[in-house]
């Protein structure tokens, strides 16, 4: 099974400043056949379900707004999240589907300071 | 509108059985792979199983043997059959529209989930 962890656990930051949450893969997710990384980010709130922010590493999904960018590939990948607003308070996390079973990080708790 | 709403949920004493539903609408179901996911109290997200457009499923190691995945064409639905409950099946279990009809992919849409309790 591929192991996603995420690292910080937790973070504050201030509002309008940047948020950056980081993700690695206990072994590489990019494909060499189509070069993607199967990589995607979810955000969680409180009582709802996890949300698609980010597919491909770095595509942003369907609604989702410009200041949260992904990136990385191999084993090591990056959300950040521009200008921090209040409602991104939230849990993030990351998510593998090269392969089965699927496995997700253990989850990224995003508070304001 | 994609929607994806779960059912069948509730209190199960250890060994017993459950069946969840997921009822799903606003696109066309039999292209498309559903997923089912579940995340215990204050704990993170688990994949659980899913099945294609096809019908080929996938299980993670802890449930396989005791969960069956399935799918209604005819009623748009996909079922969660769930025996030999444990007290750690206890979770959020939510249903989700794959991106496309193989897995795995990513899922892109989520349902409000139905909570599943294993307790005597």
């Amino acid at each position: 099974d591929i192991v996603m962890t995420q690292s910080p656990d937790s973070l504050a930051v201030s509002l309008g400043e940047r948020a950056t949450i980081n993700c690695k893969a206990s072994q590489s997710v990019l494909h060499s056949s189509n070069n993607k990384n199967y990589l995607a980010w979810y955000q969680q709130k409180p009582g709802q379900p996890p949300k698609l922010l980010i597919y491909w590493a770095s595509t942003r999904g369907s609604g989702v707004p410009d200041r949260f960018s992904g990136s990385g590939s191999g084993t090591d990948f990056t959300l950040t999240i521009s200008g921090l607003q209040a409602e991104d308070v939230a849990l993030y996390y990351c998510h593998q589907y090269l392969t089965v079973p699927i496995t997700f990080g253990q989850g990224t708790r995003l508070d304001i300071k | 509108e994609v929607q994806v709403v779960e059912s069948g949920g509730g209190l199960v004493q250890p060994g017993g059985s459950l069946r969840l539903s997921c009822a799903a609408s606003g696109f066309t179901f039999r292209n498309y792979a559903m997923t089912w996911v579940r995340q215990a109290p204050g704990k993170g997200l688990e994949w659980v199983s899913a099945i294609t457009s096809g019908g080929n499923t996938y299980y993670t190691d802890s449930v396989k043997g005791r969960f069956t995945i399935s799918r209604d064409i005819s009623k748009n639905t996909v079922y969660l059959q769930m025996s030999s409950l444990r007290a750690e099946d206890t979770a959020m279990y939510y249903c989700a529209k794959e991106q496309t009809w193989a897995v795995p992919h990513w899922p892109d849409s989520w349902g409000q989930g139905t909570l599943v309790t294993v307790s005597s």
